[in-house]
């Protein structure tokens, strides 16, 4: 049973533009959505994390949306650059272990 | 400095021979995940730990075993009866309960040939 799903698998963005990625989830007993950067060969990196009483948080140029009724909650990238060519995961926790359950992941390709 | 040190970073095995990967921290955390990812694929997590001398099974924890005898250490061993260990194997630490954030060693490849 996938408990988080993540969209598009992959994406191709101009340098500049905007990388828009979605997550779903289905347990309601989660209480932490973060989201992780990996480069090849390298472990994934936290990059910024929500919990569901706000709507958004934002730090530099990444947000985090996030709609509790909808159960789904998004990662945009703002004035992309090709240093943020990497694969991201989506991930939420509860409390059961705190352990973390990930989407599939997205390759973000950001072009010249 | 701190962090979380996987051995080795490369690991060939031949098939029917178990092999164990290391993961030490040394950031004080209390638990400790070990996580499976196939390429192109998300992770997968195999067995995690919150004290030391307890673990639990994750998702995928067949054909592979965990110890935990100190807070710093959590070995993951491969056994010969994982049907499709080649893969990269992460490890990651958390701090106690008061702390969410999840961090990532830079984990193991390793090859069954």
């Amino acid at each position: 049973q996938q408990q988080v799903k993540q969209s598009p698998q992959s994406l191709i963005v101009q340098k500049g533009g905007i990388s828009i990625i979605n997550c779903a989830y289905e347990n309601t007993a989660f209480d932490y959505f973060p989201w992780y950067q990996q480069f090849p060969g390298k472990g994934p990196a936290l990059l910024i994390a929500i919990r569901p009483d706000v709507s958004e948080k934002k730090e530099g140029r990444f947000t985090i949306s996030f709609n509790k009724s909808a159960k789904q909650f998004s990662l945009h990238i703002m004035d992309s650059q090709p240093g943020d060519s990497a694969t991201y995961f989506c991930a939420a926790s509860g409390a059961a272990g705190n352990k973390l359950t990930f989407g599939g992941g997205t390759r973000v390709l950001v072009k010249p | 400095d701190g962090g979380i040190t996987q051995s080795p970073k490369y690991l060939f095995r031949k098939e029917g021979q178990n092999v164990t990967l290391s993961c030490e921290q040394n950031l004080n955390h209390d638990a400790m995940y070990w996580y499976r990812q196939d390429p192109g694929q998300g992770l997968r997590l195999i067995y995690y730990s919150q004290i030391v001398n307890d673990f639990q099974k994750g998702d995928i924890a067949e054909g592979y075993s965990v110890s935990r005898e100190k807070k710093e250490s959590f070995p993951l061993t491969v056994t010969s009866a994982q049907k499709n260990p080649t893969a990269f194997y992460l490890c990651a630490s958390r701090r106690g309960s008061s702390g969410n954030t999840i961090y990532f060693g830079e984990g193991s490849w390793l090859t069954v040939v």
